[in-house]
């Protein structure tokens, strides 16, 4: 059973453009939630995060809105650049934060920026 | 340094043999873990340390076994893999807080024969 869906396999925009990478989960105990970007032959690269006290945090071009009734977040990149396209990876961890804080992943998706 | 350096990058291990997979980070964190990541699939969680101690160990079968000698290193000693062993093995650090993320290393891809 899969606690965090990123149910879209890709996504392609135009440089410029707005991206918008969805992410769903059923577990109510998450309480923070993260974005990593992956690029092939490396470990994931942290992104932005977003405690579920928040609904909006922005850094940036990245800006992650959480919808904790509809169990649901998206991270929004603009505009787009070709350099983002990549892999990205919703997580999320219970309550319980601190070192021992465990990160369930969605299965990704791969983001593809059109020059 | 800002930096998860994992050792080697690449490594080939027949089904009886024994290696070890190092991690290394002076960041100053005070947990450490190790991700298993199979092709097209995310990173599942292994093992937890923290402050030097195992925290969570994910029913990681025994041919997987962690160390954490000091608070800068981690390793993974294999013995006896199977072929479905073979993945992408991240090891990753982070503070007390999720607040800055994990810092995760490239990776060491092993392949059992």
């Amino acid at each position: 059973d899969q606690q965090v869906k990123q149910n879209s396999p890709s996504l392609s925009v135009q440089e410029g453009r707005i991206s918008i990478l969805n992410c769903d989960y059923t577990n109510s105990m998450f309480d923070y939630f993260l974005w990593y970007k992956k690029y092939p032959a490396e470990g994931p690269t942290f992104l932005i995060s977003i405690s579920s006290i928040k609904d909006k945090n922005e850094d940036g071009r990245f800006t992650v809105f959480l919808n904790k009734s509809a169990k649901h977040l998206s991270l929004h990149i603009v505009p787009s650049q070709p350099g983002d396209s990549a892999v990205y990876f919703c997580a999320a961890s219970p309550r319980r934060s601190g070192a021992n804080s465990k990160l369930t992943f969605g299965k990704g998706i791969t983001l593809s920026v059109r020059p | 340094d800002t930096e998860v350096t994992q050792t080697p990058k690449h490594l080939v291990m027949g089904m009886t043999n024994k290696k070890s997979l190092k991690c290394e980070q002076h960041m100053g964190h005070r947990a450490m873990y190790w991700y298993k990541q199979k092709a097209k699939k995310p990173p599942e969680l292994m093992f937890v340390y923290s402050y030097e101690k195992l925290s969570i160990n994910e029913s990681v079968p025994s041919r997987f076994s962690p160390e954490c000698p000091n608070s800068s290193l981690l390793n993974l000693h294999l013995h006896a893999l199977q072929p479905e062993d073979s993945a992408l093995y991240l090891c990753a650090s982070s503070q007390g807080t999720l607040g800055y993320g994990y810092t995760f290393g490239s990776g060491t891809r092993l392949t059992v024969v």
